[in-house]
């Protein structure tokens, strides 16, 4: 099993600040991973695939990058509804696995 | 506009069965595969099963291989989720998810708000 780990646990920042979050791998998952967001009471969204491709109707701030073993996610200038959990998620084999995720809240 | 609405969840005994619906809309639910994935309370998310859009692959998490069966009906646009032997640690929000090809490829797009799943007696 690929195990996922998030750093940090916790990102406390404030409105229009820049957020980076971290997923890394156990082994390499090659560009095969994703990113959601939850906010409380709510279903996950996706909003990056494939490690740099934006899902339908995500805004541009968002953006992903990596390969291999390392990713990460950027939100560029932080929204009032962009505090939330954020899980990456693996799909290089068919244990398609999930991180522990990052809660993104307001400083 | 796609929709998935899960049904069937409730308290079941430890040991017990339950099955799980999913009613899709918005879009030609032959043409996708789909998925189960599961968020016990307070915790993360863990894929559960996934079947292609005909039915011909199949996969399941080990944790639930041999006790949980996917299954689909393309005629009634719904998804299943047969769970037997129901343990405590099987207590979650099971959400329907879509992949957006016919092909399990491991990317969800569209979620269900989900059905909660309590185990215990």
């Amino acid at each position: 099993e690929i195990v996922l780990t998030q750093s940090p646990a916790t990102l406390s920042l404030s409105p229009g600040e820049r957020a980076t979050l971290s997923c890394r791998a156990s082994q390499s998952v090659s560009s095969y991973l994703a990113w959601y967001q939850q906010k409380p009471g709510q279903a996950p969204r996706l909003l990056i695939y494939d490690a740099s491709n934006r899902a339908t109707g995500i805004p541009a701030r968002f953006s992903g990058s990596g390969s291999g073993t390392d990713f990460t996610l950027t939100i560029s200038s932080l929204e009032p509804e962009d505090f939330a959990v954020y899980y990456c998620q693996q799909r290089s084999n068919w244990l398609f696995t999930f991180g522990p995720g990052t809660k993104v809240d307001i400083k | 506009e796609v929709q998935l609405v899960e049904s069937g969840g409730g308290l079941v005994k430890p040991g017990g069965s339950l099955r799980l619906s999913c009613a899709a809309s918005g879009f030609t639910f032959s043409s996708y595969s789909m998925n189960w994935v599961r968020q016990a309370p307070g915790k993360g998310l863990e894929w559960v099963s996934s079947i292609s859009s005909s039915s011909s692959y199949i996969y399941y998490a080990d944790s639930v291989k041999g006790r949980f069966t996917i299954s689909r009906d393309n005629a009634k646009n719904s998804l299943y989720l047969q769970m037997n032997s129901l343990r405590a640690e099987d207590t979650a929000v099971y959400y329907c998810a879509r992949s957006d090809t016919a092909m399990v490829d491991g990317t969800f797009d569209y979620w269900g708000q989900g059905t909660l799943v309590t185990v215990s007696s």
